[in-house]
């Protein structure tokens, strides 16, 4: 099946610095998705994104899909970014299955 | 409109009982997953329905293992005779299709999730 891998896996920031965490995976997709799992475990999508870039505030996106990577960009980061950062994808041949990266653990320091 | 819903948000057993999870999802959502969790890892895809049929299911679902969703509403996700490798969060998620928002999309909404203890 489709592989989707997430670098960096951990990441440590001081507050009001940038970072770039990037999605790789195997095969083509049909959607990717971008999730934030906060301290208590909830998942919040940040951006769907097959395709092209999209800008959230200080989030912004971007997949390049024929290359096969997406990039989330985080600008001025704030403790509240801290968490775990998901990458989800369906593969063309997968239906509507949705496939979870490994994540990127954010901790970012006052 | 109040999100997708779990419940219980927390179940400690006994190996050997069975225990079973509700997802309610967003009303107008006709896709729902069912999704486990282990400390530090990715979500793991376990199985999926588009309205009441179950589209597909991983091999990490084992026998053990059942998933309905009577009448394309609110689904059940049933472990018997559970073991301890089963202590997860089960997360819940739907999603619309709605093919005149973007073909293809499909964007998930997640509940708060199930934890499971096994002792």
């Amino acid at each position: 099946g489709i592989q989707v891998e997430q670098s960096p896996p951990d990441l440590i920031l001081q507050e009001g610095a940038n970072s770039t965490l990037r999605c790789n995976f195997s095969d083509s997709v049909n959607n990717l998705q971008w999730f934030h799992q906060n301290p208590w475990g909830q998942l919040i999508n940040l951006f769907y994104i097959p395709s092209g870039t999209k800008q959230n505030g200080r989030l912004s996106a971007t997949t390049v899909a024929t290359e096969r990577y997406s990039l989330l960009y985080i600008s001025s980061s704030q403790t509240t970014d801290s968490g775990v950062y998901f990458c989800a994808v369906g593969p063309y041949t997968g239906g509507f299955k949705t496939i979870f990266g490994a994540g990127t653990r954010l901790f970012v320091k006052a | 409109d109040t999100g997708v819903s779990q419940n219980p948000r927390h179940k400690i057993t006994k190996r050997g009982q069975n225990v079973t999870f509700r997802c309610d999802p967003i009303s107008e959502h006709n896709r729902l997953y069912w999704y486990r969790q282990t400390l530090g890892q990715g979500p793991e895809f376990l199985t999926y329905f588009q309205n009441e049929a179950q589209l597909e299911k991983s091999r990490l679902l084992s026998d053990r293992f059942s998933a309905e969703r009577p009448k394309g509403s609110f689904s059940t996700l049933e472990i018997q005779r559970t073991e301890q490798g089963d202590s997860a969060m089960y997360l819940c998620a739907s999603s619309l299709d709605d093919i005149g928002l973007q073909s293809g999309a499909n964007v998930l909404t997640f509940g708060a999730g199930s934890r499971l203890t096994v002792l």
